[in-house]
């Protein structure tokens, strides 16, 4: 079936960019999302791209999207500790359905 | 505009017993869905639906059962709890636009543990 990778763990210094990286398999995905997960709460919804764009930028947040080797990434311009959190990618099939990846856990360091 | 509720936050059952679970979609919102997500883990998609009709479903056995109301809430029915059953149960609703799903909002989760 679908399936989708991420590293399991990255760390910065505040100020720094952080960049989270995602790979998937199914090639008939028709949108990205990125969503975040603070300790015992829910997913927060962050941003997300239609699998025919490349790039898409909301504030901080960058997306890029390479649809030939299926990699996704997520860039957090001047990383926050308010950033710390677990960062999940997910694709939608045609199907409507999310199939998300393992997360990322950021920690942000004073 | 009222976000994705669920009730309770925490349940604790035992081994064979029974849960529901329920899901207050978003205002305008028609669809929801249920993932499973285990510790450490990302949420795996238990099923969806879409004006009262199952829309899809998930790799879970039928122990895991659903219902959607005409006012779009929702509830997750788990039978004969396992203790792999322990996990966080998240909702996610969303509009239907066009024709087409958007995107999904998800609520704070309830948090079963099986003992």
């Amino acid at each position: 079936g679908e399936d989708v990778e991420q590293s399991l763990f990255l760390s910065v210094r505040e100020g720094d960019s952080s960049v989270i990286n995602c790979t998937y398999t199914d090639s008939s995905s028709t949108y990205l999302y990125w969503y975040k997960q603070e300790p015992g709460a829910g997913l927060q919804l962050l941003t997300y791209i239609f699998s025919n764009m490349d790039m898409k930028q909301d504030q901080r947040l960058t997306v890029l999207l390479n649809k030939k080797d299926k990699h996704l990434s997520l860039r957090i311009a001047d990383t926050q500790t308010g950033d710390s959190a677990i960062y999940f990618c997910a694709e939608r099939d045609a199907g409507n359905m999310l199939t998300f990846g393992g997360g990322t856990r950021l920690m942000v360091k004073p | 505009e009222t976000g994705v509720t669920q009730s309770p936050t925490h349940l604790i059952k035992t081994r064979g017993q029974q849960v529901t679970l329920r899901c207050s979609s978003q205002s305008g919102h028609n669809t929801v869905s249920w993932y499973q997500q285990a510790l450490g883990q990302g949420p795996q998609f238990i099923f969806q639906y879409y004006r009262e009709e199952e829309n899809g479903r998930g790799n879970f056995p039928p122990r895991f059962s659903g219902l959607q109301f005409p006012n779009y809430s929702s509830e997750l029915n788990v039978n004969a709890l396992e203790l792999d059953d322990s996990a966080l149960y998240l909702c996610a609703s969303s509009p239907w636009t066009s024709g087409v799903q958007d995107t999904q909002y998800f609520g704070p989760g309830t948090r079963l543990t099986v003992l």
